[in-house]
C-alpha cells in the first residue's frame, strides 16, 4: 500500500519568514495530493491540493509543488502569521483502488511573532 | 446548515464497557470514514465504507465495529477488546471520484476510558 513520509515534525518560524513542509510517497499510481490545516482543537481542512498533472499551485501566501518523477510534494507558505500556527498533513490518494488517501504524520508549525 | 456532525464532544467510559460515538452528514456524500489520531501519530484509519450496508476495514481496525444502515450515519463502536481506546475520534466524509477528492472532517470525539 501508500506510505507517506512528513517532514519535520516541527517547524518553529519567525512572523514574516517562510514556511517549506515537504512530503514523499511510495505509490507511484498516486495522483491526487490534498493539505489539511489543523487548529488546535479543532477539525483538519483542506486548504490546497494537487494533481498529478500539475507541477505547482498557488492560492494566496500558500503553494504546492508536485514533483512526480522524485514522487515528492512540498507545501510552501510565504510571509508566516502567528494565525498559520497549526498541525498540517499531507495526504496521497491513487485511482488505482478505493481512493483512499494515506496521511503523512503531521507536522506542527509555530509561527513567533 | 451543511456539514458533517460527530456527538458526543467529550466521552468518558470506564474500561471494558463497549462505548459507541456517534457521526452524521446531510452533504449527500457517499463515502465516510473513521479516523483515530493520536499525538505525533497523524490520522490513522479505523474503518470507511462506500456504499450503504458495506464497510471496509482499515489499518486499525482490531477492537472497532461499524454499520452504515443509513447514507447519512456511520457510527463507531469503541469495543472492550480495542486495548488503547482514549484517543481522539475524526469522522470525516467524501464524494466518490476517481481522481480523489477532498474530506471533510467533523468537529471529533475525545473518548477517555479509565
Amino acid at each position: 500500500g501508500e506510505n507517506v513520509e512528513q517532514h519535520p515534525s516541527t517547524l518553529s518560524v519567525q512572523e514574516g519568514d517562510s514556511a517549506v513542509i515537504k512530503c514523499t510517497y511510495s505509490d507511484s499510481a498516486s495522483n491526487y495530493f490534498p493539505w489539511y490545516k489543523q487548529e488546535l482543537g479543532k477539525r483538519p481542512q483542506l486548504i490546497i491540493d494537487i494533481r498529478s498533472n500539475v507541477g505547482e499551485k498557488k492560492d494566496q501566501r500558500i503553494a504546492v509543488t508536485l514533483n512526480k518523477t522524485a514522487k515528492h510534494f512540498s507545501l510552501h507558505i510565504t510571509e508566516t502569521q502567528p494565525e498559520d500556527s497549526a498541525v498540517y498533513f499531507c495526504a496521497a490518494s491513487t485511482t488505482g483502488g478505493s481512493y483512499i488517501p494515506t496521511f503523512g504524520r503531521g507536522t506542527s508549525l509555530i509561527v513567533h511573532p | 446548515d451543511g456539514g458533517i456532525t460527530q456527538s458526543p464532544k467529550y466521552l468518558f467510559r470506564k474500561e471494558g464497557q463497549n462505548v459507541t460515538l456517534s457521526c452524521e452528514q446531510n452533504l449527500n456524500h457517499d463515502a465516510m470514514y473513521w479516523y483515530r489520531q493520536d499525538p505525533g501519530q497523524g490520522l490513522r484509519l479505523i474503518y470507511y465504507s462506500q456504499i450503504v450496508n458495506d464497510f471496509q476495514k482499515g489499518d486499525i481496525a482490531e477492537g472497532y465495529s461499524v454499520s452504515r444502515e443509513k447514507k447519512e450515519s456511520f457510527p463507531l463502536t469503541v469495543t472492550s477488546a480495542q486495548k488503547n481506546p482514549t484517543a481522539f475520534y475524526l469522522c470525516a466524509s467524501s464524494v466518490l471520484s476517481a481522481g480523489g477528492s477532498e474530506q471533510y472532517f467533523g468537529p471529533g470525539t475525545r473518548l477517555t476510558v479509565t
